[in-house]
């Protein structure tokens, strides 16, 4: 299978705990993508990579969240001190260019 | 700032009766990308469409057509005798052109359900 990956698919967790997730994106894709996804939304922009430099975060990406794609490959995202809001599904997408192509998701659960 | 708005939230069709999903979008850049992506229930969404907004012909792929009109900042999508397999969330998307982060600006998405 050559398409975004993403892992864990599910993640539970208690309020206060920190989370990691992960992206292995399309090989040849240099560009990458991270969005948040709430219940009844579409989805909203968090960040965004060129190879490994991380060239926009939106106003939506608390201090408590941070983002790395070392050596321009796969990427993760951590949230710290997780708060019951954090609640949502996080989308990872590659790019070559113009179209985004979308990892399953990672559904995460803050009790 | 860009915007995408998609006003029907739910739509529900008989199998092979054909549906459209409207969306508006707003944006100050004179050039830019409208897309349609599928989610179904498993989650994973997925790219259906992408127009150029200087290219406003209308086309057909399959059962899927669309209808791009810029006087009117609209991006209309019809499926086209539908199927069961259909049924899922429709998500309209808006993003910049031209190198650089072209973040997606998404509607709030349409549920389709096609009743058979």
């Amino acid at each position: 299978d050559t398409g975004v990956s993403q892992d864990p698919r599910h993640k539970i967790t208690k309020r206060g705990q920190n989370v990691t997730f992960r992206c292995d994106p399309i090989s040849e894709h240099n560009r990458l993508y991270w969005y948040r996804q709430t219940l009844g939304q579409g989805p909203e922009f968090l960040t965004y990579f060129q190879n490994e430099a991380q060239l926009e975060k939106s106003r939506l990406l608390s201090d408590r969240f941070s983002a790395e794609r070392p050596k321009g490959s796969f990427s993760t995202l951590e949230i710290q001190r997780t708060e019951q809001g954090d609640s949502a599904m996080y989308l990872c997408a590659s790019s070559p260019i113009d179209e985004q192509f979308f990892g399953p998701g990672t559904r995460l659960t803050v009790l | 700032a860009q915007k995408v708005t998609q006003a029907q939230t739910e739509i529900s069709v008989v199998e092979k009766e054909d549906v459209t999903l409207d969306c508006v979008y707003e944006t100050r850049d004179t050039t830019y990308y409208l897309f349609w992506y599928k989610q179904p229930p498993s989650g994973e969404l997925v790219f259906l469409i992408r127009r150029n907004s200087f290219d406003e012909q209308n086309e057909i792929s399959g059962r899927y057509s669309w209808n791009f009109q810029k006087s009117t900042s609209s991006f209309n999508f019809t499926i086209t005798a539908s199927q069961v397999v259909d049924s899922a969330v429709y998500f309209c998307a808006l993003s910049p052109w031209g190198g650089g982060n072209n973040r997606l600006a998404f509607g709030k998405g349409n549920q389709v359900v096609v009743i058979p």
